[in-house]
C-alpha cells in the first residue's frame, strides 16, 4: 500500500519560474513531513520540513504548504534554477512511542526536476 | 562536523555469496536507519534501531537481510546467499532521537551493490 502518493513524476521548468510538486498521504498519525533533494550519485539531503501545526513554513526560495484536512502538502521553489535540477522525494513519518524516537520514513515517489537555462 | 559515512561506496558481487554494508552514523545521533533505493521500487525502508530497544526490523524482506548496531553507534547490514534483485543503493540515515523535537533525518551517501 502507497501511504505517500507524490506528483508529477517529471516536471520541467524555465530558470526563474516557480516548480511545484504535490504530496498526499494516507495515515492519519504522520506528523512530520519532510522533503528532499537528491543528486545523482548522492544521498538524499534533507531541504525542509513541516509539522501539521502549521499550514505554511517557508526557507528561502523553499516553501512547503500543508492542508491537514485534505491530507495533501506540498513544495514551492520560487525563482527555480538550474542548479535545483534534481530529483524531490517527498516524506512522512510518525512518532514510536516505545521506541522513543523518529519511526521511519515513508516515501513518495520522486520527482524528476529540470530548470532550464 | 562528520556526516554519515558509508562502506565501501561501490560493491560487486556474485550471486549467491554474502556481503557486508558499513554505517557510521553522526556523532551523538542516537537513531539508525537502513533504506534501500531501486529504480522499480523507490525508496523503501528496511530496519531501524533507537539506543538499546529492539530494532524494527519490519522492512526487511526476507530473512536473508540481518542487520547489527555495535555499541549504539556503528552498523552492519548483512545480506546472505544475494540474489540478483538484491541489487540496488542502500541507504544509512541518522537522527538525534530521544526527543520529540528533532526528527531530522540525515542519509549518507549510499553503497551501491550490484550482484552479478
Amino acid at each position: 500500500q502507497q501511504q505517500v502518493k507524490q506528483s508529477p513524476q517529471s516536471l520541467i521548468v524555465q530558470k526563474g519560474g516557480i516548480s511545484i510538486i504535490n504530496c498526499a498521504y494516507e495515515n492519519t498519525a504522520f506528523d512530520y513531513f519532510p522533503w528532499y533533494q537528491q543528486f545523482p550519485g548522492k544521498g538524499p539531503a534533507l531541504l525542509i520540513a513541516i509539522r501539521p501545526d502549521v499550514s505554511e513554513k517557508k526557507e528561502g526560495r523553499f516553501t512547503i504548504s500543508f492542508n491537514k484536512s485534505a491530507k495533501q502538502f506540498s513544495l514551492h521553489i520560487m525563482d527555480s534554477q538550474p542548479g535545483d535540477s534534481a530529483t524531490y522525494f517527498c516524506a512522512a513519518t510518525d512518532w514510536g512511542i516505545s521506541s522513543g524516537s523518529a519511526r521511519q520514513l515513508t516515501f513518495g515517489s520522486g520527482t524528476q526536476l529540470t530548470v532550464l537555462p | 562536523g562528520a556526516g554519515v559515512s558509508q562502506s565501501p561506496s561501490n560493491k560487486v558481487t556474485e550471486k549467491g555469496k554474502d556481503v557486508e554494508l558499513r554505517c557510521d552514523p553522526i556523532s551523538g545521533h542516537t537513531a539508525l536507519y537502513w533504506y534501500r533505493q531501486s529504480l522499480g521500487q523507490g525508496l523503501e525502508f528496511l530496519i531501524y534501531f533507537q539506543g538499546n530497544s529492539a530494532p524494527d526490523k519490519s522492512g526487511l524482506p526476507s530473512d536473508r537481510f540481518s542487520a547489527e548496531r555495535t555499541g549504539g553507534s556503528v552498523s552492519t547490514l548483512t545480506i546472505q546467499r544475494t540474489q540478483q534483485e538484491d541489487s540496488a543503493v542502500y541507504l544509512c540515515a541518522s537522527s538525534l532521537g530521544g526527543s520529540g523535537v528533532k526528527r531530522e533525518q540525515y542519509f549518507g551517501p549510499g553503497t551501491r551493490l550490484t550482484v552479478t
